[in-house]
């Protein structure tokens, strides 16, 4: 079993709609969360971090639910704009694991 | 700009020989991370620094490959006889001393052989 895994995708959603992007982990002791952003050829920047409680930055929302060591990204009224893949990321110890991503198109 | 810096973005060679890739991170950042990613997959962690000391290696990390951070600062990976299966995007990251924090990446050296 990988540890962190992704559904593959890919998602091919309309302008304005909503997705959701969910992720396993399989290191109970697994310390923090993120959801990097990836663009084709590009380098992985930081979307939002993933805390307990869940945390919303503008159209986008990170839930964690470290019972069921599930990890989700709600991304609202999506733009062209959003078109990327999304690695969900956890960081067990000193180095973080990936997962493989999803890869969103939003289509006008 | 003084995010993450990699030297060179792209790297063509023939197989058997060596490469070696500089990262310079975000200066006030004590860590420092290598990964390799290859199409369709995620990066997978190589190694790690904090400050000169590499404190993690993945099983990945085969005897041809070599990491430095000599001064705490930039970082060198080396890899030895290449080999095709080497080919892939070799992305460097930096985060600050705060544990479990973000980490940002470089551009990646694009590493192709041939």
């Amino acid at each position: 079993r990988k540890e962190v895994e992704q559904d593959p995708g890919p998602f091919n959603v309309p302008e304005g709609a909503t997705v959701a992007f969910n992720c396993t982990y399989s290191n109970s002791a697994s310390q923090s969360f993120f959801w990097y952003r990836q663009d084709c050829r590009k380098e992985p920047k930081l979307l939002m971090s993933v805390y307990s409680s869940g945390n919303e930055d503008g159209r986008f929302t990170a839930q964690l639910n470290r019972a069921s060591q599930y990890i989700s990204l709600l991304i609202r009224d999506s733009k062209l704009s959003d078109s990327a893949t999304y690695l969900c990321v956890v960081n067990p110890n000193n180095d973080m694991r990936f997962g493989a991503g999803t890869r969103l198109t939003v289509k006008p | 700009d003084t995010g993450v810096s990699q030297d060179p973005r792209h790297k063509i060679t023939k197989r058997g020989q060596n490469v070696t890739f500089r990262c310079d991170p975000i200066s006030e950042h004590n860590r420092l991370y290598w990964y390799r990613q290859t199409l369709g997959q995620g990066p997978e962690f190589l190694t790690y620094f904090q400050n000169e000391a590499q404190l993690e290696k993945s099983r990945l990390l085969s005897d041809r490959f070599s990491a430095e951070r000599p001064k705490g600062s930039f970082s060198t990976l080396e890899i030895q006889r290449t080999e095709q299966g080497d080919s892939a995007m070799y992305l460097c990251a930096s985060s600050s001393d705060r544990r479990w924090g973000p980490q940002h990446f470089g551009d990646g050296t694009r590493l192709s052989i041939l």
